[in-house]
């Protein structure tokens, strides 16, 4: 099955750094990534669609000056958290749906592992 | 806009028996994807199953299986013979066809298994 990757899986940072997120399709091209976010013992919640080469899709409510999105390739997507705050712990999630390849619109996406975020 | 709604925070099911989660959601198109994701302690969202809304035939996996009701905008899960890997928070999704479209994600349901 395709496989989608999240790099770091865990990272511990001070208030007020900024720290990047990698999204990283690792045997399928993904014109489209999306961007979840998760509290413990809560669902996802989606934070932005990323395209590539173009800007992203933020939902509503969600900073996109905090939050920055780049997806500069059909492999990657990066979150940047800038400036961030204890409340922005949480377990960050990304998907990929395949650019080509496989069924027509199936729908299903591949996740990452996630990554948690620590702010002290 | 588009809600998914799981009314059971937690369920429990004796090992090798059969237990039914429950998702009901609420949209007014016509067509549409429908997924049950299970998250284990590892975090690692795994697709169970899917449903396309415009095939009435209820989709099934081993020993996962859907049972699919369109009208009532009811989408329960089937879990037959549970096993102890089957432990984990189940979520229910929806997903519009058209382009490249998210997924909106029920509040989950955390499933233990009894050994």
């Amino acid at each position: 099955g395709a496989v989608v990757s999240q790099h770091p899986s865990w990272v511990i940072c001070k208030s007020g750094t900024s720290v990047k997120i990698e999204c990283r399709s690792l045997d399928f091209q993904a014109t489209t990534m999306f961007w979840y976010r998760q509290f413990p013992k809560q669902s996802l919640m989606l934070m932005a669609t990323s395209n590539e080469g173009s800007k992203a899709t933020y939902e509503q409510g969600v900073e996109k000056d905090k939050f920055l999105i780049n997806h500069a390739s059909l492999t990657l997507s990066t979150l940047t958290v800038t400036s961030a705050h204890p409340e922005d712990s949480s377990f960050y999630i990304c998907s990929a749906r395949r650019a080509r390849g496989g069924p027509a619109n199936t729908g299903e996406l591949f996740f990452g592992e996630g990554s948690r975020l620590t702010v002290l | 806009a588009q809600t998914v709604t799981q009314s059971q925070p937690e369920m429990s099911v004796q090992e090798a028996e059969t237990v039914t989660l429950s998702c009901t959601y609420d949209t007014s198109e016509s067509d549409y994807y429908l997924f049950w994701y299970k998250q284990p302690p590892s975090r690692q969202m795994i697709l169970v199953i899917r449903q396309e809304a415009y095939k009435q035939q209820n989709a099934t996996e081993n020993r996962f299986s859907v049972n699919f009701q369109k009208a009532a905008k009811s989408f329960s899960l089937k879990i037959s013979d549970s096993q102890l890997g089957d432990a984990a928070m189940y979520f229910c999704a929806y997903q519009r066809p058209f382009g490249n479209e998210k997924l909106t994600f029920g509040t989950g349901t955390r499933l233990t298994i009894i050994p």
